[in-house]
């Protein structure tokens, strides 16, 4: 299995402009998580599906996130519009179950300028 | 309101010397707890975990003790090596509810 894939990987933008993050998780894997890790806050949780509904996403800072699923292999974070303190890494973790080992991707470097 | 603290942001260890890696908690009600390890530029990885039920968990050179009673928990690398060197971040969880990750320590074991 190729694990969790994100893209992009690194992703530049100026103020205002929207951004799209993408996150594949592991096939079979039932639990999608996205994360976003500061040099502050360290990671938080933003929010996470459940058999692609959302069940909490309490973490999500405001209404310019959203997050969707459509389907079981693929998920989006929306940034909309875009501000330079959403720089950060952003990450999605897929598992089969909770509580659980968490599988996460190689991450998408935010940076808002 | 930081739930899953690591008090610690760096340690460094001789090679082959045991690392000791520190976990406080807040949350009672954690009932699982996890540490993964970083490497720059990837994903966090999963490297062992532990239910409240037990206090001790062994995986290789990786053990993890839990201490209920104190809201703690620690990793011990025996032997540490260079491959060790990483950020390493403990985290907790409540039944089916999400985690809670520490702000992480970074290890280097010098060759």
């Amino acid at each position: 299995d190729a694990g969790v894939i994100q893209s992009p990987r690194h992703e530049v933008t100026e103020m205002g402009q929207e951004v799209t993050l993408r996150c594949k998780p592991i096939s079979g894997h039932d639990y999608l998580f996205w994360y976003r890790q500061t040099m502050m806050r360290g990671l938080e949780l933003l929010i996470y599906f459940n058999n692609n509904v959302p069940i909490d996403d309490s973490g999500m800072p405001e209404d310019r996130f959203s997050a969707k699923m459509p389907n079981a292999s693929f998920s989006t974070l929306k940034i909309q519009p875009s501000e330079p303190r959403d720089s950060a890494v952003y990450f999605c973790a897929s598992s089969l179950r909770t509580p659980g080992e968490q599988f996460f991707g190689p991450g998408t470097r935010l940076t808002v300028l | 309101d930081q739930q899953v603290k690591q008090n610690s942001p760096s340690l460094s260890v001789q090679e082959g010397r045991i690392s000791i890696l520190n976990c406080d908690y807040t949350n009672s009600m954690f009932d699982y707890f996890l540490w993964y390890k970083k490497y720059p530029a990837e994903g966090p990885t999963f490297l062992i975990s532990i239910s409240s039920i037990k206090d001790k968990n062994e995986d290789g050179s990786f053990t993890v003790f839990l201490n209920k009673s104190a809201k703690h928990l620690s990793l011990h690398i025996v032997p540490s090596q260079p491959g060790d060197s990483a950020v390493y971040f403990c985290a907790a969880q409540t039944g089916a509810n999400n985690l809670f990750f520490g702000t992480g320590t970074r290890l280097t074991v010098i060759p």
